[in-house]
């Protein structure tokens, strides 16, 4: 099944204590990218990455580092989390070049206390 | 002025009825176009996609693009109570390295 897939699910952590949130994707995927949803905000892209090794920042990416050694994974580091960072996370990819719609993993909500 | 703005609702509308859901954007040389369902707590999931001026059917979804005046919409006919949900309109922006959300509008289909 094609599919996008973000670990953990859910995560509660304290501040300051470094964390990482997977993302893989098995559709061969050029592009992936990282969004934080928050009430009222809509989706924000944090990290993209236009393919391996290539990335680049998105409108809110202080706090966050990302890298992407591998096509298939994509994932987001928290070097010290911060209560502001408490939202809900999405990975999506989609195939490079115009007209590739967004797929998304199942979401990870983060609260940072 | 955001780059992708919605009317964030709620929107409600009775079963069966007409729901119309709006967005303009500010790129001009924006080239793809989504609309995507969100329940709460879920991921997004695409509805529709549209590229050129025009209407595109899907089922009882209709999605409308009007390039000169930077507008898009999703009409959603015979609406039904599973319906209600969030819809994000999203573009891509000029080069399609960044696909832009406007903040989304909530729709409640009341049966």
């Amino acid at each position: 099944e094609a599919q996008v897939t973000q670990n953990p699910r859910y995560l509660i952590t304290v501040t300051g204590k470094k964390l990482t949130v997977t993302c893989s994707q098995n559709m061969n995927h050029e592009y992936m990218s990282w969004y934080r949803q928050d009430p009222g905000l809509g989706l924000r892209q944090i990290y993209y990455s236009m393919n391996v090794e290539v990335t680049d920042k998105g409108d809110v990416p202080e706090g966050y580092k990302v890298s992407r050694k591998e096509k298939r994974n994509f994932p987001l580091i928290l070097e010290s989390p911060s209560p502001n960072q408490t939202s809900l996370y999405f990975c999506a990819s989609r195939r490079s070049g115009a007209n590739s719609p967004l797929h998304f993993g199942n979401g990870t909500r983060l609260t940072v206390t | 002025q955001k780059e992708v703005e919605q009317n964030s609702g709620p929107l409600s509308v009775p079963e069966g009825a007409i729901a119309s859901l709006n967005c303009t954007y500010s790129d001009r040389g924006s080239q793809s176009f989504f609309w995507y369902r969100q329940y709460s707590g879920k991921s997004p999931e695409l509805i529709m996609s549209i590229y050129s001026n025009g209407d595109k059917e899907d089922g009882r979804f209709t999605a409308q693009l009007n390039k000169a005046s930077q507008y898009v919409s999703l009409l959603i006919r015979d609406s039904q109570p599973s319906d209600s949900a969030t819809y994000l309109c999203a573009v891509d922006n000029t080069g399609g390295f960044k696909t832009i959300f406007g903040a989304g509008t909530r729709l409640f289909v009341k049966a």
